[in-house]
């Protein structure tokens, strides 16, 4: 089974921290993505990447960036914390690059309160 | 930018009972798929369905596809407590550029009573 790990399930952090999130796949798959969610508004893609230092941005990059080093581990980091970053942010993969179409494999989520 | 939108936003049954959730979207697809979250976790792929189906089962579900009307409903027959999660619909359109990008609604809570 794909498995999908982040790095904590709770975190809390004060305003102007810089924060890391880490996701690791164990699946060698190519894609990995970062979003956030909040009640409402669904998963919004933050960024994405399909290959070692390769990304992409999503739709909401803002105050985000990401870093890629390892096939496998998939990094977030917002640079200053804010409050209005306060969320549930989700690690996903999925194992083929472009062109083809497949399921994304989801990590349990960090739960980020930005006080 | 949200793709798909799910109808009813949340949904409380009994146990035995079916649900049915729907989406629409917006753009051509090249396939619709289906997630599960139960409280506070990370989504669990449940079926895919390509733009050239019309329908799919899997188990107790079974999910459709209007490609015409852009809409999609998911069918779960003989509910289960442990059927009680949030649904969300995700579409892979085919102008994303590839990368299997997919964009999620904002999910339909279903609560099902024993």
């Amino acid at each position: 089974d794909v498995k999908v790990t982040q790095s904590s399930r709770y975190l809390v952090k004060r305003t102007g921290e810089k924060v890391f999130l880490e996701c690791v796949q164990d699946m060698d798959h190519e894609n990995m993505f970062w979003y956030r969610q909040d009640p409402g508004l669904g998963l919004r893609l933050i960024y994405f990447s399909y290959d070692v230092k390769m990304k992409e941005k999503g739709d909401i990059p803002e105050g985000y960036s990401v870093s890629r080093e390892k096939k496998e581990r998939f990094s977030l980091i917002l640079e200053s914390a804010s409050t209005n970053q306060t969320s549930m942010y989700l690690c996903a993969s999925s194992l083929m690059a472009q062109g083809s179409t497949d399921t994304q494999y989801f990590g349990p989520g960090t739960r980020l309160t930005v006080l | 930018s949200q793709q798909g939108e799910e109808d009813p936003q949340a949904l409380s049954i009994q146990e035995g009972e079916n649900a049915t959730m729907n989406c629409s979207y917006k753009t051509s697809i090249n396939n619709l798929q289906w997630y599960r979250q139960n409280s506070g976790r990370g989504l669990v792929h449940l079926i895919l369905i390509r733009s050239n189906e019309r329908e799919k089962h899997s188990g107790r579900l079974r999910v459709t596809l209007d490609t015409s009307k852009k809409s999609s409903s998911l069918l779960i027959t003989a509910s289960r407590a442990a059927d009680t999660a949030s649904y969300f619909c995700a579409t892979d359109p085919t102008l994303s550029g590839g990368y299997n990008k997919l964009i999620f609604g904002a999910g339909t809570r279903l609560a099902v009573h024993p």
